[in-house]
């Protein structure tokens, strides 16, 4: 079954506390993006990937990080710096054909 | 910079009737755009782009290059189209940037 998977669907955190989202693709795609999801607020990139061990932040990349050691595999880490961590993140890949596909997101909860 | 604008966060229309959502871009190279949507408990997917030229569940959509428009049009809704339709740009560094969102609403 080819996409998208990411784990955990629902993950609480406690503040202060860092936390890593998983993404991980079987559609051989080059390019990854992580985006946050809030209401009203549509789908804000935070960062993403052309390629294998090189990635660039989006437009609020501050509180995260990201790491491409596998074509497949596009973690990403909430970390204490961010202020409101709280959202639906979704992860999604894409070939250079130009369409997206995204993961069935996860929710993070500060507790 | 590249900006995606969707004006209506809500839209309720009644079945049978036709339905626009509006979409305006700004972006300084040439856009790829597209609408995606997500229903109820799926995952965000894609609706059409606009260099398919083609005609997705009875929605089309038009770039309008001098008004920087890309509305989503259906003649006639039905109720299976209730969902949340997303409007995105694809810039030249494969980027993807979206709009806020429209919650589309087809009342029986």
């Amino acid at each position: 079954d080819g996409g998208i998977t990411q784990s955990p669907k629902y993950l609480f955190r406690k503040e202060g506390q860092n936390v890593t989202l998983s993404c991980e693709q079987n559609l051989n795609h080059d390019a990854m993006y992580w985006y946050r999801q809030d209401p009203g607020q549509g789908l804000r990139l935070i960062y993403y990937s052309q390629i294998v061990n090189d990635f660039q932040k989006g437009d609020i990349a501050e509180g995260y990080s990201v790491s491409r050691e596998k074509k497949e595999s596009f973690p990403l880490t909430v970390t204490s710096a961010q202020k409101n961590p709280t959202a639906f993140y979704l992860c999604a890949s894409s070939d250079y054909s130009g369409e997206a596909f995204f993961g069935q997101g996860t929710r993070l909860t500060v507790v | 910079a590249q900006r995606v604008t969707q004006p209506e966060k809500l839209l309720s229309v009644f079945k049978g009737a036709p339905v626009e959502l509006k979409c305006n871009y700004s972006y300084s190279g040439s856009p790829e755009l597209f609408w995606y949507v997500q229903y109820s408990r799926q995952r965000l997917q894609l609706l059409l782009r606009h260099i398919s030229r083609e005609s997705i569940k009875g929605f089309t959509a038009d770039l309008n290059k001098g008004e920087t428009s890309f509305h989503l049009k259906k003649p006639f809704a039905q109720e299976e189209d209730s969902a949340m339709y997303y409007c995105a740009l694809r810039n030249t560094g494969n980027q993807f940037y979206f709009g806020t969102g429209t919650s589309l609403t087809v009342i029986p």
